[in-house]
């Protein structure tokens, strides 16, 4: 069937403006995690949804960033005013359960450019 | 959140094989240690995942001592295609897994 999907693959947005990053995970996967790769490094935790709740949003960098989940399905990861350190790959996963005992099945990702 | 640590960088020859380990001192009863593989430009992929001894599938064996403090993935006969970064990941009912810095396995022909 088809894997975790996510749109757009690129985007290049001016500082200061609002950006939408959309996430379709497999279906029938209750977890969806959102994480961000900046150049060369590791990923980093932003949040994670179990059906359409987030218990934890403190790995979100600041209050621009905000993020829903509806009908247990799609997901939408929101910047708002973003600045250029912004930058880096939004990485979008889902899995059947828990990250630890489960696998997480990862989305190719969008890259996201501020200038 | 256990803590683990794996080294920066590996280089190898194709066909060699490569291990790679990864010390998780603090790990608890009940984690699970995960390893994913990533290629530039794409999302992690799942490699292995264990509890304990030793694991194997199509790609990668994971030797898991008696004390579960490390761990290591093990890549037969290594080709060209397995240049990526390698990330282990120790956790159970986690949802906040770190990946970390990984370990970049360039092979060479």
């Amino acid at each position: 069937g088809a894997g975790v999907s996510q749109s757009p693959s690129n985007k290049v947005t001016e500082k200061g403006k609002d950006v939408e990053l959309r996430c379709d995970p497999i279906s029938g996967h209750t977890a969806l995690y959102w994480y961000r790769q900046s150049l060369g490094q590791g990923l980093e935790f932003l949040i994670y949804f179990q059906g359409n709740s987030a218990p934890d949003k403190s790995g979100l960098p600041s209050d621009r960033f905000s993020a829903e989940r509806t009908g247990g399905s799609v997901s939408t990861l929101t910047i708002q005013r973003t600045q250029q350190e912004d930058s880096a790959v939004y990485l979008c996963a889902s899995s059947w359960g828990l990250a630890g005992s489960y696998e997480q099945y990862f989305g190719p990702g969008t890259r996201l450019t501020v200038t | 959140l256990a803590k683990t640590t794996q080294p920066i960088s590996m280089d190898s020859y194709e066909g060699q094989e490569v291990n790679i380990t990864c010390s998780h001192n603090n790990i608890a009863t009940n984690d699970y240690i995960t390893w994913y593989q990533q290629f530039p430009s794409q999302g992690p992929r799942f490699i292995i995942q264990g509890y304990k001894t030793k694991v194997t599938n199509e790609v990668a064996s994971l030797f898991i001592p008696a004390d579960r403090k490390s761990s290591t993935l093990s890549l037969p006969r290594v080709s060209l295609s397995d240049t990526a970064v390698y990330y282990c990941l120790v956790g159970e009912n986690d949802y906040k897994l770190s990946f970390g810095a990984g370990t970049t396995v360039t092979v060479r022909a």
